[in-house]
């Protein structure tokens, strides 16, 4: 089976500008949730989706948005690019939402880099 | 916020040692912990999900132990192999909406051959 998969791999983007990230998640999976890990520091929430509506949000600024689709796909915006939005962003996919036993499978991420 | 920490920050040991470290987490309204294996280049892969107070698991040479009533859990590798390089995370779901998980800032063991 597919694993969480997410486009693109690098993207390298001046401030100001918006981003847009991708991802699949595994098959029979509902749920999508962000996270930025940036050096040092471990994963951070931004979002999770569940059946299309946003379950989640972590204290990320509202530059930040996202959305699923039917196909349980997600998409992540970024506007107004800051250079300390350069990270990795993670996209991780569970069966649920809100089971805390529930496993998140991770994509490999999309590194941003902000110049 | 939630504060889940873990220790040591990174750890080299020679191939065949065996290794411990730590996750610190709320030990208050726990409902699971969970741990993840991040290689470089790669995605988080996950290892565990410990749930019961006294919880150990076991995958292979790694091993985790779960103490929810002081609020850590241990995870041990056994005999540590050059693959088993990696950085370790665990994860603290949110009590109060399971959506949203604390990651710590992980561990980085790296074996030397």
């Amino acid at each position: 089976d597919a694993g969480v998969t997410q486009s693109p791999t690098h993207l390298i983007k001046t401030r100001g500008q918006h981003v847009t990230l991708r991802c699949s998640p595994i098959s029979g999976h509902k749920s999508v949730s962000w996270y930025q890990q940036v050096l040092g520091q471990g994963p951070q929430f931004i979002f999770q989706y569940y059946e299309k509506e946003e379950r989640g949000r972590g204290n990320f600024p509202d530059r930040f948005s996202a959305r699923q689709f039917p196909n349980y796909s997600s998409e992540l915006n970024v506007n107004a690019l800051l250079l300390g939005d350069s990270a990795l962003y993670l996209c991780a996919s569970s069966r649920f939402s809100g089971t805390r036993t529930d496993t998140q499978y991770f994509g490999p991420g999309t590194r941003l880099t902000v110049l | 916020i939630l504060n889940v920490e873990q220790s040591p920050q990174s750890l080299h040991v020679q191939e065949g040692d065996s290794t411990n470290f730590t996750c610190s987490f709320p030990s208050s309204n726990f409902y699971a912990l969970h741990w993840y294996r991040w290689e470089t280049a790669k995605s988080p892969e996950a290892l565990f999900v410990m749930t019961l107070n006294g919880d150990e698991k076991k995958k292979g040479r790694i091993s985790a132990t779960l103490n929810t009533k002081e609020g850590y859990s241990y995870l041990y590798i056994k005999g540590s192999q050059p693959e088993d390089s990696a950085t370790y995370l665990c994860a603290f779901p949110d009590p109060n909406t399971g959506n949203q998980f604390y990651f710590g800032t992980g561990t980085s063991l790296t074996v030397i051959p």
